[in-house]
């Protein structure tokens, strides 16, 4: 199993720019989520789903959009990035919400806005 | 909204001492999950314990259990006989239908 896989692992962008950061999972999970880890700030929640066509805002939402048209994807995007969207992006999955089941992570993107 | 608060950014013990990592949340629901979670310099992020808030004992894994008190809305951490291995950054997790982080305490075993 790839289990979760986030694209790119690194990547650098202008302020104004966007792009996307892909998630994916093979796992049939049915949560989806997205945070962002700055130093001192622990993991941040910025938007997570419970199922295909669902989403909502966690923690830290403005500036990032999220949608989830398949169980499988859940795409972060950076509308207009600025500076201090600089952080390192993890996604996550679990079989289920509202569940003792753990979430499994991807390996994370470092994202710099310069 | 749920809050999670770990209250020790960073400490330091000696190898084969037992250390205690603190972990406090608020919330108003009565049903909810708690964990946590370990990250080694990788970057990985590795679940070390879970525990369901409608179970009274205290979940264990190896040299690894927690202290759950409910009604004071603590989930302390407490390694025993800690390793090298366990140099890491530790994060307490809350969960109801999404899931919270603390903002983690750095833990150093000293050889």
């Amino acid at each position: 199993n790839a289990g979760v896989t986030q694209t790119p692992k690194f990547q650098v962008l202008k302020t104004g720019q966007s792009m996307t950061l892909q998630c994916a999972q093979d796992m049939n999970h049915e949560y989806m989520s997205w945070y962002r880890q700055d130093p001192g700030m622990g993991l941040r929640l910025i938007h997570y789903s419970v199922g295909a066509g669902i989403t909502d805002q966690g923690e830290v939402p403005n500036g990032y959009n999220v949608s989830r048209s398949t169980t499988e994807d859940f795409p972060l995007r950076l509308l207009s990035a600025a500076p201090s969207q600089t952080s390192v992006y993890f996604c996550a999955s679990s079989y289920s919400f509202a569940s003792n089941q753990p979430q499994h992570f991807g390996d994370g993107t470092r994202l710099s806005i310069l | 909204a749920q809050t999670v608060t770990q209250s020790q950014p960073e400490m330091s013990v000696q190898e084969a001492e037992t250390v205690t990592l603190s972990c406090t949340y608020d919330t108003s629901e009565n049903n909810y999950y708690l964990f946590w979670y370990k990250q080694p310099p990788s970057r990985q992020m590795i679940l070390v314990i879970r525990q369901e808030a409608y179970k009274q004992q205290n979940a264990t894994e190896n040299r690894f259990s927690v202290n759950f008190q409910k009604a004071a809305k603590s989930f302390s951490l407490k390694i025993s006989d800690s390793q090298l291995g366990d140099t890491a950054m530790y994060f307490c997790a809350f969960r109801d239908d999404k899931i919270i982080f603390g903002k983690g305490t750095r833990l150093h075993i000293l050889p």
